[in-house]
């Protein structure tokens, strides 16, 4: 099973700034099976990337994806009220399909 | 537009059965593939299951293999999880996914609340 590793945490940051998000496989996938998906309070996950780096339906073009092998990284260029979430990665290149712990922003 | 609707959650004693539901609508339900994903309260996600567009081919997690079973009806656009043996830690919210053609899950259904206690 692959295992993701995701940091931090939890990352404070105010409206307006950069975030770096990262996630470390336990081993190398492919990042055509590698994914990002948002999760609000309450709500269902939302995809956001999937092939490590193209945006869904619907994404604005703050959020970008990039990486390969075992380390992934979602960036949100210019943070937005509604992006402070719970940010979880995912691989669907082997069974079972897995994600990470998830990584908290929260408003500085 | 997409939609999943999950239902049959609820209140179960340990070691008792719920079926869970989940109708789609706004795509060819028969030609995707489709999963579980569940949430125990304050967690992460967990992929418990995912069944091919035919239904022929289904894949579980250690977790609830063995317990559960997922099948669909592609005449009723309606994908099921049936769940036996239910154990305390089977508490979550179940969410259904379509599995697009890449294989990624592109649409996230709304939840349905299990909860196991005596």
């Amino acid at each position: 099973e692959v295992v993701l590793t995701q940091s931090p945490g939890t990352l404070s940051l105010s409206p307006g700034e950069r975030a770096t998000l990262s996630c470390r496989a336990s081993q190398s996938i492919s990042s055509s099976y590698f994914a990002w998906h948002q999760q609000k309070p309450g709500q269902a996950p939302r995809l956001l990337i999937y092939g490590a780096s193209s945006r869904a339906t619907g994404i604005p073009d703050r959020f970008s994806g990039s990486g390969s092998g075992t380390d992934f990284t979602l960036t949100i260029s210019r943070l937005e009220p509604e992006d402070f979430a719970v940010y979880y990665c995912q691989q669907y290149g082997s069974s079972p399909y897995t994600f990470g712990q998830g990584t908290k922003l929260e408003i500085k | 537009e997409v939609q999943l609707l999950e239902s049959g959650g609820g209140l179960v004693q340990p070691g008792g059965s719920l079926r869970l539901s989940c109708a789609a609508s706004g795509f060819t339900f028969s030609s995707y593939a489709m999963s579980w994903v569940r949430q125990a309260p304050g967690k992460g996600l967990e992929c418990v299951s995912t069944i091919s567009s035919t239904g022929v081919n289904t894949h579980y997690a250690d977790s609830v293999k063995g317990r559960f079973t997922i099948s669909r009806d592609n005449s009723k656009n309606t994908l099921y999880l049936q769940m036996n043996s239910l154990r305390a830690e089977d508490t979550a919210v179940y969410f259904c996914a379509k599995v697009g053609l890449k294989s990624y899950f592109d649409y996230w259904g709304q939840g349905t609340l299990v909860t196991v206690s005596s």
